[in-house]
């Protein structure tokens, strides 16, 4: 089945740093990779999708410069929260999408970000 | 908006019972998908469904899409504490090929042993 890998699972960052967040399809193309926040006991907020090659869109409400995401090649994206803060303490998901499946996203594993 | 009302939100259960979970939306969906997903860990796909009417069945856990392709449910057949999580559905737009997913709030379960 499609693979998709999140690093690092977990980060743990002081307030003002800047945090980078892989997303990487081990075994297949991702043409679009998607964004996700999550909440505890909550379902999933997607805040943007990327297309490989071209500028994320954002979803309403989502800074897209405190949000960057870049989609250089068709098995990595990245998402780099800048200047953190503790709200922005959360759980990120990233999904793929791509050749042969293209009605499915599979998910990664999630990165547990927290801001001190 | 297209927008997915999951219901409920909560359920807590003892083993051996019966359960359904119910995803419904005044829009159509081109998909629909069902999704697990454990504490600290990504939502892991149980199914996708795409044809109004359909039924699928994975062991103990029987998926369907209404005909209108408007709702959608998920029934588990005598639970089992590994049952225990937070199950997502989640609409493919037929609107654009955006890929993105409309995702329902989610319903916690939680089977007693």
């Amino acid at each position: 089945g499609a693979v998709v890998s999140q690093h690092p699972s977990w980060v743990i960052c002081k307030s003002g740093t800047s945090v980078k967040i892989e997303c990487r399809s081990l075994d297949f193309q991702a043409t679009t990779m998607f964004w996700y926040r999550q909440f505890p006991k909550q379902s999933l907020m997607l805040m943007a999708t990327s297309n490989e090659g071209s500028k994320a869109t954002y979803e309403q409400g989502v800074e897209k410069d405190k949000f960057l995401i870049n989609h250089a090649s068709l098995t990595l994206s990245t998402l780099t929260v800048t200047s953190a803060h503790p709200e922005d303490s959360s759980f990120y998901i990233c999904s793929a999408r791509g050749y042969p499946s293209y009605n499915e996203q599979f998910f990664g594993p999630g990165t547990r970000l927290t801001v001190l | 908006t297209q927008l997915l009302e999951q219901s409920p939100q909560f359920l807590s259960i003892q083993e051996g019972e019966n359960l359904t979970v119910y995803c419904n939306s005044s829009s159509v969906f081109s998909s629909l998908q069902w999704y697990r997903q454990e504490p600290g860990e990504g939502p892991v796909l149980l199914v996708t469904v795409v044809t109004g009417g359909e039924v699928k069945k994975l062991k103990r856990l029987t998926f369907q899409f209404g005909d209108a392709r408007k709702d959608s449910s998920l029934h588990i057949t005598a639970a089992q504490p590994g049952d225990t999580g937070l199950y997502l559905c989640a609409g493919g737009s037929g609107s654009s090929n955006t890929g993105k997913l409309i995702f329902g709030q989610g319903t916690t379960l939680q089977v007693k042993p």
